[in-house]
């Protein structure tokens, strides 16, 4: 069974650009979250998509966004880059609520 | 609101050795699940051990045990006879087990454990 996969793994973006990644899950997945990874703010939960509707948001700005397909496939978006927004973003997902997560190997965003 | 800490921001440990990663939380829920994730230098997380806080008994995989203090709120790792692929980032995480609730991992700041052939 393939596990999550994230694309791309590496990107590099200028300041005030936009940005979208891709996370496809465990085939049979339907809840998939989001993570970012910083230095120096550690892991924080940015949200979760189950079966397409998002079930909970982080607290992070209306930049962030994300949308989940029909087949599971999630995306997040992140308008008018800032050099802040550098960071890990990982994608978990699992077969429903109370399950364990799995998680890709994440998407290594910079901005320059 | 739930927090976790791990104090530890370094560890190392020669290699078939025994070391143990501190972790402590604070929550006011009752059904909840803890873990503990692996992060490599690959930077994929993988999940190495969960508990749930209504068992009493500790989880054990392998080489890894925990020690679950659920009045002490507190959750340490062992991992015994280390070996070089055990050197990663380690990250204690909590989970609400609460029905409907939020199902978001909240994340300690991470150990990272350096294995000393």
């Amino acid at each position: 069974k393939a596990g999550v996969t994230q694309t791309p793994r590496y990107l590099i973006k200028t300041r005030g650009q936009q940005v979208t990644l891709s996370c496809s899950p465990i085939s049979g997945h339907r809840s998939v979250s989001w993570y970012q990874q910083t230095p120096g703010q550690g892991l924080q939960f940015l949200f979760e998509y189950f079966s397409e509707t998002q079930r909970n948001k982080g607290n992070f700005p209306g930049r962030f966004s994300g949308r989940q397909f029909s087949n599971s496939r999630s995306e997040m978006n992140v308008s008018t880059l800032e050099l802040g927004d550098s960071a890990l973003y990982l994608c978990a997902s699992r077969y429903r609520g109370n399950t364990e997560a799995f998680f890709g190997q994440g998407t290594r965003l910079t901005v320059v | 609101a739930q927090t976790v800490t791990q104090s530890q921001p370094e560890m190392s440990v020669q290699e078939a050795e025994t070391v143990t990663l501190s972790c402590t939380y604070d929550t006011s829920e009752s059904d909840y699940y803890l873990f503990w994730y692996k992060q490599p230098p690959s930077r994929q997380m993988i999940l190495v051990i969960r508990q749930e806080a209504y068992k009493q008994q500790n989880a054990t995989e392998n080489r890894f045990s925990v020690n679950f203090q659920k009045a002490a709120k507190s959750f340490s790792l062992k991992i015994s006879d280390s070996q070089l692929g055990d050197a990663a980032m380690y990250f204690c995480a909590y989970r609400s087990a609460v029905m409907d609730s939020n199902y978001q991992l909240i994340w300690g700041a991470g150990t990272k454990l350096i294995i000393k052939p």
